[in-house]
């Protein structure tokens, strides 16, 4: 059984980076597409990047200037960093496999991350 | 990107049927058969119930199903059951560039 593992600051000043890494247990990083995807408190989801086990990577266009996500196929983990962090960037945060279209099946538990000085 | 529309409650009681609505464009809904939902548990991570506008991963009750009409896709729950309460998610694909837009979430009450 695939499982992710968000891990991560769950507190970050306004303007620094917010950096997150998801470990993937039970399966390869190949073949498929490893997405964030953020939840602000009380509202709903926002896709905010995916990367291909090749290193492939697209991000969603209203925070493509802030967003890195990079992956460690020796380690089988991906990360995200986000950068110049104000408090709307406060959210759930959760990691999630994505086979071709057929959405997101495995999903992380999902870590929150505070912007707050 | 706009959120894809949905409407914020829908209730039923046990045993009936409720439709959960998904309206896009043709830029997204209606333009590719990329359409998913998600049930989430509050507190818990969003899972899938249904991709491709209408097929079910496996184990997942048959009592989910999806279709699709124009920019607008639907999930069905039937023989609703208690446990079904919980927020409803839809997404699709919107190109290849934006790739992924939500539904902005559905609560379900199972009365």
């Amino acid at each position: 059984q695939v499982q992710l593992q968000e891990s991560g600051p769950g507190l970050v000043k306004p303007s620094e980076t917010l950096s997150l890494t998801c470990t993937v247990s039970g399966d390869s990083l190949s073949p498929y597409h490893w997405n964030w995807i953020r939840q602000p408190p009380g509202k709903g989801l926002e896709w905010v990047g995916y990367i291909s086990y090749r290193g492939s990577t697209n991000y969603n266009p209203s925070l493509k200037s802030r967003v890195t996500i990079s992956v460690d196929t020796s380690k089988n983990q991906f990360s995200l960093k986000l950068t110049s962090v104000t408090a709307e960037d406060t959210a759930v945060y959760y990691c999630a496999r994505e086979v071709g279209s057929r959405g997101f099946d495995f999903w992380g538990q999902g870590t929150l991350v505070t912007v707050s000085s | 990107q706009s959120a894809l529309t949905q409407p914020a409650s829908v209730s039923g009681s046990p045993g009936q049927s409720i439709t959960i609505s998904c309206t896009g464009t043709s830029s997204d809904v209606g333009g590719y058969n990329f359409v998913s939902w998600y049930q989430q548990y509050p507190g818990k991570a969003p899972k899938l119930k249904i991709y491709e506008v209408s097929n079910r991963p496996s184990g997942v009750s048959d009592r989910f199903s999806g279709s699709k009409s124009g920019n607008t896709a639907s999930l069905t729950i039937s023989g609703l059951q208690a446990e079904d309460e919980a927020d409803y998610y839809c997404s699709s694909y919107i190109s290849s560039s934006t790739y992924v837009v939500f539904g902005g979430g559905t609560k379900l009450t199972v009365l």
